[in-house]
């Protein structure tokens, strides 16, 4: 069974350009994290898909930030203007269903470097 | 707020012995408990798991152990072997929500 992919890997971009962020989740499943980690810290949920409607984005900084799941399977992450403070590692998950007792699926994440 | 913590940054321990990695939860609605594990590069991986109905979950080498009285659980990892060697990430979440808490993670290391 094939993992979650994400792409890029490594992203290095100025402060104030754009940067997009794709992920594929394991086939068949309905929903789908982004999260933020910035080092040394722990994972931070920026927004969840159930299927390919919004089920929290409480803590999506949307003044720079937008997520969109078409067809429900697919994702992208987009900031722009990009600051200083957006440098983490970017990571997408997926689960079976929505709900916390399901086991999460990582990606290996996209490492963001803003100079 | 951070409502899932852990308080050691990191952990060191001799090859063989028992790794004990420790968690706490501020918010009493949490009944759900995972474990991952974090090599670098990579994304973390799912490692175990319990529920609040549970105080004890065993697979392998790992078990978990859940206080729902002090809001606490521990992993323990016997015995300790060096590729166990990687951060390790707690997470919370509760019926009803649709959201894992992360804590800030420990890195352990064994050493051979």
């Amino acid at each position: 069974e094939a993992g979650v992919a994400q792409s890029p890997r490594y992203k290095i971009i100025e402060k104030r350009q754009s940067v997009a962020f794709w992920c594929n989740p394991i086939s068949g499943h309905a929903t789908l994290y982004w999260y933020q980690q910035i080092l040394g810290q722990g994972p931070k949920l920026l927004i969840q898909f159930q299927n390919n409607g919004v089920v929290d984005d409480s803590q999506l900084p949307k003044d720079r930030f937008s997520a969109e799941r078409l067809k429900g399977v697919d994702s992208t992450l987009k900031i722009q203007p990009a600051k200083l403070e957006d440098s983490a590692v970017y990571l997408c998950a997926s689960t079976q269903g929505p709900g916390g007792f399901y086991e999460q699926y990582f990606g290996p994440g996209t490492r963001l470097t803003v100079t | 707020d951070q409502q899932v913590k852990q308080n050691s940054p990191s952990l060191s321990v001799q090859e063989g012995r028992i790794s004990i990695l420790n968690c706490d939860y501020t918010n009493s609605m949490f009944d759900y408990f995972l474990w991952y594990k974090k090599y670098p590069a990579e994304g973390p991986t799912f490692l175990i798991s319990i529920s609040s109905i549970k105080d004890k979950n065993e697979d392998g080498r790992f078990t978990v152990f859940l206080n729902k009285s002090a809001k606490h659980l521990s992993l323990h990892i016997v015995p300790s072997q060096p590729g166990d060697s990687a951060v390790y990430f707690c997470a919370a979440s509760a019926s009803g929500t649709y959201k894992y808490i992360f804590g800030t993670g420990t890195r352990l290391k064994v050493l051979a």
